[in-house]
């Protein structure tokens, strides 16, 4: 089975944190991805990557940064977070072509205060 | 860019009824369709796809319709059971849009016991 980790369930931080959400997956997935999950709204995307050390934005990138410095890890980073960026954070990962199934994390709940 | 509509925001059906949730998406090279549940804790978690070359698909009690001409898709659960209550996302895979999933707002189903 795949399994995509996140490293936490709940997070509370305060404005102007730095905050860093990581996510692991352990199946040698080339494409790993952070979502942003609000009611009403869906899934956006925040930014994704392809292999490592490589990424795009996606639809919503302001205020996030990230980093993938190994293939089975992708790290999401509030470089100075703000009560709007108070989200549940979906980390998901795929095999490789476009078509191919994501597979998501439990979620990352960050309330910033 | 894509756009996906999807409703209704909330759907509540008897036990054993039949429940239906529509999408519809704007870019005409859209080819992928895939639907994700997601229950409560958990990340969401794909249940059943559709490609563009095809016009219907049934896994069990789940199905899926495609009309291409319309550029709208819409998944069919018969005798719902409690279980299916959950989270219910559409999407659309853009090649306009880099071959990246676009997903609805979300559509919540309860089944009443």
């Amino acid at each position: 089975d795949v399994k995509v980790t996140q490293s936490s369930r709940y997070l509370v931080k305060r404005t102007g944190e730095k905050v860093f959400l990581e996510c692991v997956q352990d199946m040698d997935h080339e494409n790993m991805f952070w979502y942003r999950q609000d009611p009403g709204l869906g899934l956006r995307l925040i930014y994704f990557s392809y292999d490592v050390k490589m990424k795009e934005k996606g639809d919503i990138p302001e205020g996030y940064s990230v980093s993938r410095e190994k293939k089975e890890r992708f790290s999401l980073i509030l470089e100075s977070a703000s009560t709007n960026q108070t989200s549940m954070y979906l980390c998901a990962s795929s095999l490789g072509g476009p078509t191919d199934t994501q597979y998501f994390g439990p979620g990352t709940r960050l309330t910033v205060l | 860019g894509e756009n996906v509509e999807q409703h209704p925001s909330t759907l509540s059906v008897q036990e054993g009824d039949s429940a239906v949730i529509k999408c519809t998406y704007s870019d005409s090279a859209s080819n992928y369709f895939p639907w994700y549940k997601q229950e409560l804790g958990k990340g969401p978690q794909l249940i059943i796809d559709i490609r563009s070359n095809v016009g219907e698909k049934k896994d069990q009690r789940i199905a899926v319709t495609l009309n291409k001409t319309a550029k709208h898709f819409s998944l069919h659960i018969t005798e719902t059971q409690p279980e299916d209550s959950a989270v219910y996302f559409c999407a659309a895979s853009s090649r306009e849009y880099g071959n990246k999933l676009v997903f609805g707002a979300g559509t919540i189903l309860r089944v009443k016991s």
